[in-house]
């Protein structure tokens, strides 16, 4: 079953603009994380949050936990034509032993 | 350098012939896992392990079967492939696999597999 599910499905910018992502989970968790992942390449880890953080920031990203609307957001500032990939969430719910779960993912285009 | 690797990246294959797909990391870690990724659905858990011998159930583990005997090695068997196991495979690996969570995963490149 799929614990996160990603908004919107796909996105497409121009360069210099900011792109947001939306995460959204079913159950408690213990860390949500973002992944890139350019054409079929292997996942990219970006930034993991954990359950008691609200913000973290790395680079162009800037990534919210809310728990109580279980939901997350993936902000890129700046975006660059580099960026275009797809972005992925992934979340380690409590009490499931250290499975982690992705959603569907983002597909992002950032067009020159 | 470190890394996840994984053989073969391609492989065409036929129905109910025995496949293994291999993963080696060198960094030590702990916890491994496999996933299948298909158009529209996303990545999928197929079995994870959290250390030597100590292995359990994703959410798709029918139809495949994995072993860890070594620490740095998980491979995951097909023993008898069907064509709705064409997909792309992802081995990663983590070192934290503890009550805390699941750490950072390292993913190998894939093995697209096809079987007809």
């Amino acid at each position: 079953s799929q614990q996160g599910e990603e908004d919107p499905q796909a996105l497409s910018i121009q360069e210099g603009e900011n792109a947001t992502m939306n995460c959204s989970y079913k159950t408690s968790i213990n860390n949500l994380q973002w992944y890139r992942q350019n054409s079929g390449r292997g996942l990219v880890h970006l930034i993991l949050i954990r359950s008691n953080e609200r913000e973290k920031h790395s680079g162009r990203l800037r990534v919210t936990l809310d728990t109580s609307k279980k939901s997350s957001s993936l902000l890129i500032t700046a975006s660059r034509a580099a960026d275009t990939a797809s972005y992925f969430c992934a979340t380690d719910a409590i009490g499931t032993a250290s499975k982690l779960t992705f959603g569907t993912g983002t597909r992002l285009q950032v067009t020159l | 350098e470190a890394q996840v690797t994984q053989n073969p990246r391609y492989l065409i294959t036929v129905t109910g012939k025995k496949l293994t797909v291999t993963c080696s990391q060198n960094m030590n870690h702990e916890y491994m896992s496999w996933y299948r990724q298909d158009p529209g659905l996303g990545l999928r858990q197929i079995y994870y392990s959290m250390n030597v011998e100590v292995t359990d159930k994703g959410d798709v583990p029918e139809g495949y079967k994995v072993s860890r005997k070594e620490k740095r090695n998980f491979p995951l068997i097909l023993e008898s492939p069907s064509p709705n196991q064409t997909s792309l495979y992802f081995c990663a690996s983590s070192p934290t696999g503890l009550a805390g969570g699941v750490g950072e995963l390292f993913f190998g490149e894939g093995s697209r597999l096809t079987v007809l």
